[in-house]
């Protein structure tokens, strides 16, 4: 089966722009999260979508942040306007109903995200 | 709140050489532990996990044993490859939601 799809794979904005991140999930799971690693720092979490709906958006930094998951398929996450500090690389995983990270959590390969 | 401390890279060794990547955590009750590593242009794969005291998990010749009295999760490998070159983060999950904690990570490099 094909895994986590993230595009695009790097991206360089300025400072002030928007930028759009997509992730598609393996086809069949319910659960989706994001996560972000920023300068060799640890890895955070930022929010966990259960199909269309969120289920916990606590790790969102701000409300320059905002993720959907139109129809429970893929999801977007848009930074509108991006500053210096969003620069990083963010991380897309997905899940099947009733599984978590115990058991099937798949993670795409990030999008490297510069801000200049 | 939960947290993890893992050790500082770079790490590098020669090919054959032992393994130790140091983790320790900070959680409420009973905490999952993982090792994910993640190679050059790949997604971050679950290396190993363990769910309760005392559990050793094991995959692909790493091994980590869950320490409750010591708070730690330490991975090692007894003989490295060239290709185990990756960052490995140690991670949690405590509670009963789908979170997961991480370390800042460890790059590891393998020269022959």
């Amino acid at each position: 089966e094909a895994g986590v799809t993230q595009f695009p794979s790097h991206s360089v904005i300025e400072k002030g722009q928007t930028v759009t991140l997509r992730c598609d999930p393996i086809s069949g799971h319910d659960n989706l999260y994001w996560y972000r690693r920023v300068m060799g720092k640890e890895i955070k979490f930022l929010l966990h979508f259960v199909k269309e709906s969120k289920q916990d958006e606590s790790g969102m930094p701000n409300n320059r942040f905002l993720a959907e998951r139109t129809g429970g398929t893929y999801s977007t996450l848009k930074v509108q306007p991006a500053e210096l500090e969003d620069s990083g690389v963010y991380f897309c995983a997905s899940s099947q109903s009733g599984t978590g990270v115990n058991y099937g959590y798949t993670f795409g390969s990030g999008t490297r995200l510069t801000v200049v | 709140g939960n947290s993890v401390t893992q050790m500082e890279g770079p790490v590098t060794l020669s090919e054959e050489a032992f393994l130790t990547i140091n983790c320790t955590y900070t959680a409420t009750g009973y905490p999952s532990l993982f090792w994910y590593v993640q190679y050059p242009g790949e997604g971050l794969q679950l290396l190993l996990k363990a769910t309760k005291a005392d559990d050793k998990g094991s995959n692909k010749g790493f091994e980590a044993t869950y320490r409750k009295e010591t708070t730690s999760f330490h991975l090692e490998k007894g003989s490295v490859q060239v290709s185990d070159s990756a960052v490995y983060f140690c991670a949690l999950r405590a509670g009963g939601g789908n979170k997961l904690t991480f370390g800042t990570g460890t790059q590891l490099k393998v020269e022959l």
